[in-house]
């Protein structure tokens, strides 16, 4: 049992190239989110799907696109990669999009855009 | 919208001692759940403890417990025999119908 995993792990792009970080996770949960995590920030929601099939923006989606593959994936698309999407991105799932919810994280990619 | 505050960029303490972070909120509503996440360098985002804020009882885990004071919207996080594994950085995390989290409280342990 993985619980959430993502890849890659770190990267480096240029400004305008585009890229995917994919998430997926092994727990069976409905709901899966995407945040971003900035020095001095705590994590700020990008997009989430309450369940397969529905996609909702979350808090800084400007420059984002997302896709609920499946149940088990949702990946994170950077179309054009900007200096100031450089950050430490999370994806986590849980249970059930209700108040009782307790996320679960992956390990996190650092992506670094020159 | 509703906010998380640590007040505490930085705090630091004994191998064995206890030691409290801080943790105010601002909201409008009277059903949410809070949560403590712990952050290692590894930056796995580890969950320490969750409180429900319909229930009175302070949350443990273990050496992790919570003062929940829900008319002064405030979450403290009480580490006792504070280990050399506690070194993190710690969020402060409220759920009404998202997940907002702190800026974080970095713990320094000293052996």
């Amino acid at each position: 049992n993985a619980g959430v995993t993502q890849t890659p792990k770190f990267q480096v792009l240029k400004t305008g190239q585009s890229m995917t970080l994919q998430c997926a996770q092994d727990m069976n949960h409905n709901s899966m989110y995407w945040y971003r995590q900035d020095p001095g920030m705590g994590l700020r929601l990008i997009y989430y799907s309450a369940s397969e099939g529905t996609t909702d923006k979350g808090e800084v989606p400007n420059g984002y696109n997302v896709s609920r593959l499946n149940k088990r994936e949702f990946s994170l698309r950077l179309e054009s990669a900007a200096p100031s999407q450089t950050s430490v991105y999370f994806c986590a799932s849980s249970d059930m999009r209700t108040r009782q919810e307790t996320q679960y994280f992956g390990p996190g990619t650092r992506l670094l855009v020159l | 919208a509703q906010t998380v505050t640590q007040s505490q960029p930085e705090m630091s303490v004994q191998e064995a001692e206890t030691v409290t972070l801080s943790c105010t909120y601002d909201t409008s509503e009277s059903d949410y759940y809070l949560f403590w996440y712990k952050q290692p360098p590894s930056r796995q985002m580890i969950l320490v403890i969750r409180q429900e804020a319909y229930k009175q009882q302070n949350a443990t885990e273990n050496r992790f417990s919570v003062n929940f004071q829900k008319a002064a919207k405030s979450f403290s996080l009480k580490i006792s025999d504070s280990q050399l594994g506690d070194a993190a950085m710690y969020f402060c995390a409220y759920n009404g119908n998202k997940l907002v989290f702190g800026a974080g409280t970095i713990l320094r342990v000293k052996s």
